[in-house]
């Protein structure tokens, strides 16, 4: 597609109800990034896919986050028993080279309640 | 470890006056620099990068960023402010200690507000 694509833009949960976060990426894009930003906070990085290679989950908060990307383009961040401090916007972000500039997804807006 | 500080939570500046949001980095070896501006309920949005080349680097919607070695900063900088700039501004460096995997260190944003 023409950007990064992410839904949904607003998901409002429970606390304690596991939650699926999909991007869709640029065509082509072989660096796929999550992102996490809190109120009054900057980009917290989450986790890195760049083509076949294992991803770099060094930016997980804790064991109920997960993310895979299939086929090396659409990824899913899953969130397992939802916490009210996972409220956040989590952004998404794709990338052709190490050295560019990300591309951006609008972000999913997530309210644990 | 590679990080970036914007020390200024906002900048305030009249439309028509030249404005700078500051980035300095702590970085080994060569930087690469990055500006992204976030409007309201809007992801992020790429300005304009410092890889090597020209200390002088210019970008989207007349934005430039000037690359200081010897201060360790990547100031942002316009001649002209515009009431339609103000939005949150994020500085960013490549994290070069993981293996070289093009993840992006950002600051904790800055946000400019153009008055008329």
């Amino acid at each position: 597609g023409a950007g990064v694509s992410q839904s949904p833009s607003n998901k409002v949960t429970e606390k304690g109800k596991d939650v699926e976060l999909r991007c869709d990426p640029i065509s082509g894009h072989t660096a796929l990034y999550w992102y996490r930003q809190s109120l009054g906070q900057g980009l917290e990085f989450l986790i890195y896919f760049q083509g076949n290679s294992a991803p770099d989950k060094s930016g997980l908060p804790s064991d109920r986050f997960s993310a895979e990307r299939t086929g090396g383009s659409v990824s899913t961040l899953t969130i397992q028993r939802t916490q009210q401090e996972d409220s956040a916007v989590y952004l998404c972000a794709s990338s052709l080279e190490r050295a560019g500039g990300y591309t951006f997804g609008s972000g999913t807006r997530l309210t644990v309640v | 470890a590679q990080s970036v500080a914007q020390p200024e939570d906002q900048v305030n500046v009249a439309e028509g006056n030249p404005l700078t949001v500051k980035c300095t980095y702590s970085v080994s070896g060569n930087p690469y620099l990055f500006w992204y501006v976030q409007y309201p309920n809007r992801g992020l949005q790429f300005l304009l990068k410092y890889i090597t080349g020209d200390n002088l680097v210019k970008g989207s919607y007349g934005f430039e960023a000037e690359f200081n070695k010897s201060q360790t900063s990547f100031h942002l900088k316009k001649p002209s402010a515009l009431v339609s700039d103000s939005a949150l501004y994020f500085c960013a460096v490549r994290d070069k200690g993981t293996g070289n995997t093009g993840k992006l260190i950002f600051g904790q944003g800055t946000t400019l507000q153009v008055k008329p």
